[in-house]
């Protein structure tokens, strides 16, 4: 199962836009809900911030959104903060009921 | 408060084995499927296995499939991971992380026990 593709960088200035593509195909992304997304910190363990593909868990800012079309999913984060700058992974269920994480974008605010 | 401590890990020549823990507190453990997940120095998340809240369902990713082996321990509140055979590309920090349930997503996660394979 190959990495789902994420771009390397993704970068903004505080209080602009940003989204994050995660594309993978229809054995993964593109056939099922089951997408996820993952903020990490140097040095630090994950943190889910999206589940089924635009659900927010409880204490995730409302800044974060998700969306899937097709094959790619995409992580939104609005308003962006300094504490922001993290690296992000999107994750999916696949048609071998394994699951598969994205290679990874790191975002960077200006 | 929902706490994953992970330990077992540290150096091990190619060809050896280690036996990962990941003890759980405050939650219903048996009530969670529960997955591992490794990242080697500097690259990316990598999912490793699944086990099912009563073991009988269990996957694994390819390049571990025949060498590592999941199970738990619920009356112990505890998940783990056989590794044997090991190789240089395993080197990695090896997280176990919670299934939420909802669809397939991982809620919370341990802060990771280091494996290195190296001679």
């Amino acid at each position: 199962q190959s990495a789902l593709t994420q771009p390397a960088s993704v970068s903004g200035s505080p209080g602009q836009s940003i989204t994050i593509s995660c594309t993978g195909t229809s054995s993964d992304v593109g056939g099922y809900n089951y997408v996820s997304w993952y903020q990490q910190h140097p040095g630090k363990a994950p943190k889910l911030m999206i589940y089924v593909v635009s659900n927010r868990p409880s204490g995730v800012s409302d800044r974060f959104s998700g969306s899937k079309s097709g094959n790619t999913a995409s992580l939104t984060i609005s308003g962006l903060q300094a504490e922001d700058e993290a690296d992000y992974y999107c994750n999916s269920f696949t048609s071998s009921n394994t699951h598969v994480f994205g290679t990874g974008t790191k975002v960077t605010v200006l | 408060e929902v706490q994953l401590v992970e330990s077992g890990g540290g150096l091990v020549q190619p060809g050896g084995s280690l036996r990962l823990s990941c003890s759980a507190s405050g939650f219903t453990f048996s009530a969670h499927p529960m997955n591992w997940v490794r990242q080697a120095p500097g690259k990316g998340l990598d999912w490793v296995s699944y086990i099912n809240n009563n073991s009988d369902t269990i996957y694994y990713a390819d390049p571990v499939k025949g060498r590592f082996t999941v199970s738990r321990d619920n009356a112990k509140n505890s998940l783990y991971l056989q590794l044997n055979n090991l190789r240089a590309e395993d080197t990695a920090l090896y997280y176990c992380a919670r299934d939420g349930g909802r669809g397939g997503e991982n809620d919370y996660w341990g802060q990771g026990t280091l494996v290195t394979v190296s001679s």
